[in-house]
């Protein structure tokens, strides 16, 4: 009964490193997501990616990038790690992009 | 003005008591709603979807009033286990999901 698979689940980065979030769902669903949450902040939507094969930014994209690899994964990368990236990351699928989006455990990640 | 809004809280209320959420949101073409409850350092999970004739669920009571754009969460019987942040999200078709910042329960013993 995994749901939303996401590894690893704390990371401390140096700024400047590098570094990819990986994202694996096996309900089959249509829709992947890249959130971060921060404190006093909500939820804010990195990339998502409506479908296999596409993907689109969403309200904070600068300094990330994405790969839809299959139906299944979705990955967020960092190419340059900055401190400013130190949040708490959650990826999320929907069938559909219109029911239910279901979230992983998230990825606490520090850059120092 | 934000798409989705609601009162941070927190909210701090007895065991037993009943509380009520309210949350509004801006885009008049949204057509799903639901609540999620998130626990601290925890991942948010849906606690209800809302339908436009109102549902519930046990002691959770969820009611969409699309003219006046706004959704509201009826807790009753208010228990420790309750105390969390309730998000409410909302869709448009073709848009993304939409959170609110989220409201804070503390259910007191």
């Amino acid at each position: 009964n995994a749901g939303v698979t996401q590894t690893p689940k704390f990371q401390v980065l140096k700024t400047g490193q590098s570094m990819t979030l990986q994202c694996a769902q096996d309900m089959n669903h249509n829709s992947m997501y890249w959130y971060r949450q921060d404190p006093g902040m909500g939820l804010r939507l990195i990339y998502y990616s409506a479908s296999e094969g596409t993907t689109d930014k969403g309200e904070v994209p600068n300094g990330y990038n994405v790969s839809r690899l299959n139906k299944r994964e979705f990955s967020l990368r960092l190419e340059s790690a900055a401190p400013s990236q130190t949040s708490v990351y959650f990826c999320a699928s929907s069938e559909n992009g219109r029911d239910t989006i279901y979230f992983g455990e998230g990825s606490w990640l520090t850059v120092v | 003005r934000k798409e989705v809004e609601q009162d941070p809280g927190p909210f701090n209320v007895p065991e037993g008591a009943t509380v009520a959420f309210n949350c509004t949101y801006s885009n008049s073409a949204s057509q799903s709603f639901f609540w999620y409850r998130q626990d601290c350092r925890k991942e948010p999970k849906l606690l209800m979807s809302v339908y436009s004739s109102g549902n519930e669920d046990g002691r959770f009571t969820a009611q969409l009033n699309r003219a006046s754009q706004y959704i509201s969460l009826l807790i009753r019987d208010s228990k420790l286990s309750d105390s969390a942040t309730y998000l409410c999200v909302v869709n448009a078709r073709g848009q993304n999901f939409v959170f609110g910042p989220g409201t804070r329960l503390s259910v007191l013993p």
